[in-house]
């Protein structure tokens, strides 16, 4: 089973409100990745979690917030965000970041900042 | 020039045809290499990987990397509409966790 699930699949969110974006897996994997996807663009790392520990942080603004509370959860908080921040969330993860792992993708969080 | 290069399309075959998807790319230090479908307003679907030279075969699809070249291709035979999505190249640097994609060829498959 190469399934990762994402919750909600859907977001509409004003630029003051605060919300979570939640990703599980359960396939024993270690390593959990946040993308974000812009329409009709490949997507662009956010961060990565390597055994819980935040291991990447590709200079995102911080009102998107990551937290990896166990190997089988990942959160992303929002807060303040613009509506330029409307995308495609994704969330991936990974046996372990070595040498030739694979990232297996979720089915995204599509959200729309107003 | 970036690093990955991939032609966006859009593509379309009729059912049936072989379909060539190819990427480029400048950094020979890259050691894997990936292929993602993406259907529309879903996550991508990790379809084939390699780490080698040469070709690799999953039933319909074939995965070739040419690394003396810096190119990879996944040709798809017998296509079918079903097929029509969003081809994503991938790639990554030995014991790095950052993919990098290319661009992203939009394939329409007409029954």
């Amino acid at each position: 089973d190469t399934e990762v699930t994402q919750t909600p699949k859907h977001l509409v969110m004003g630029m003051t409100n605060k919300k979570s974006l939640k990703c599980e897996q359960h396939m024993g994997h270690r390593a959990m990745y946040w993308y974000k996807q812009k329409a009709k663009k490949p997507p662009e790392l956010m961060f990565v979690y390597s055994y819980e520990k935040l291991s990447i942080n590709e200079s995102v603004p911080s009102r998107f917030s990551p937290e990896c509370p166990n190997s089988s959860l990942l959160n992303l908080h929002l807060h303040a965000l613009q509506p330029e921040d409307s995308a495609l969330y994704l969330c991936a993860s990974s046996q372990d970041t070595g040498w030739t792992d694979t990232q297996y993708f979720g089915p995204g969080t599509r959200l729309t900042v107003l | 020039q970036k690093e990955v290069e991939q032609d966006p399309g859009p593509l379309s075959v009729p059912e049936g045809a072989i379909v060539s998807l190819n990427c480029t790319y400048s950094n020979s230090a890259f050691q894997y290499f990936m292929w993602y479908r993406q259907y529309s307003r879903k996550g991508p679907e990790l379809l084939m990987y390699t780490y080698s030279s040469g070709n690799k075969e999953d039933g319909r699809f074939t995965a070739q990397v040419d690394k003396s070249s810096k190119y990879i291709s996944l040709f798809i035979r017998d296509s079918q509409p079903s097929d029509s999505a969003t081809y994503l190249c991938a790639m990554r640097l030995g014991g790095s966790e950052k993919l990098v994609f290319g661009k992203g060829m939009k394939l329409t498959v007409n029954p």
